[in-house]
């Protein structure tokens, strides 16, 4: 398996405009995990999905953002507008039980950088 | 409320030179308490997991412990290639989630 798959690696753009990382999961695995990290917070968790219906989406910090899973294998994370605050890596994770029970295993991140 | 704390922040070893990683918590309902690691650039990796106190595992140079409170992450004769972020989390029965300390950082010197 190629395991859980990130893009883009890199992104830049100025404030105000629309974002959208995209995420492909192991396949097989039920739960899907949306986390950003920080110097200042480390690593937080935003939403998860359980077989692509969010179950806690409590860690969104705005209505800026918002996550879709339309199917099994492929999530988007969306941040409209943005803001230089929003400039993070953001990992996705996926597990095959939920998290409490089994390892999440992190796709290689998204560095984005708002301008 | 659910918290991971990790000690110290930052340590520098010499290569050969065995030391231990802290990992405190609190948490409603332990559901696993998990070690990852982190290199540069790239996500955390999965390193262990251990669900009771007592419980131990290892994995070349590292073995991770664990009591009703901590957790150790000990690394015996590191070499500069165990030089990364090592970050402690715990499933929370509550939530079911996992939270997060704030990560070790180990520079190991040739």
């Amino acid at each position: 398996d190629a395991g859980v798959i990130q893009s883009p690696r890199h992104e830049v753009t100025e404030m105000g405009q629309e974002v959208t990382l995209r995420c492909k999961p192991i396949s097989g695995h039920d739960y899907l995990f949306w986390y950003r990290q920080t110097m200042m917070r480390g690593l937080e968790l935003l939403i998860y999905f359980n077989n692509n219906v969010p179950i806690d989406d409590s860690g969104m910090p705005e209505d800026r953002f918002s996550a879709k899973m339309p199917n099994a294998s492929f999530s988007t994370l969306k941040i409209q507008p943005s803001e230089p605050r929003d400039s993070a890596v953001y990992f996705c994770a996926s597990s095959l039980v939920l998290a409490g029970y089994n390892e999440q295993f992190f796709g290689p991140g998204t560095r984005l950088t708002v301008l | 409320e659910d918290q991971v704390t990790q000690s110290p922040e930052a340590l520098r070893l010499q290569e050969g030179e065995s030391s231990s990683l802290n990992c405190s918590y609190t948490v409603s309902g332990l559901r696993g308490l998990f070690w990852y690691r982190q290199d540069p650039g790239k996500g955390p990796e999965f390193l262990f997991t251990l669900y009771s106190a007592g419980e131990e595992k290892e994995k070349e140079r590292l073995k991770a412990t664990l009591t009703k409170k901590e957790s150790f992450l000990h690394i015996t004769a590191p070499k500069p290639e165990d030089s990364a972020t090592y970050l402690c989390a715990v499933g929370s029965g509550n939530t079911g989630k996992l939270i997060f300390g704030q990560g070790t950082t180990l520079q190991v010197k040739p």
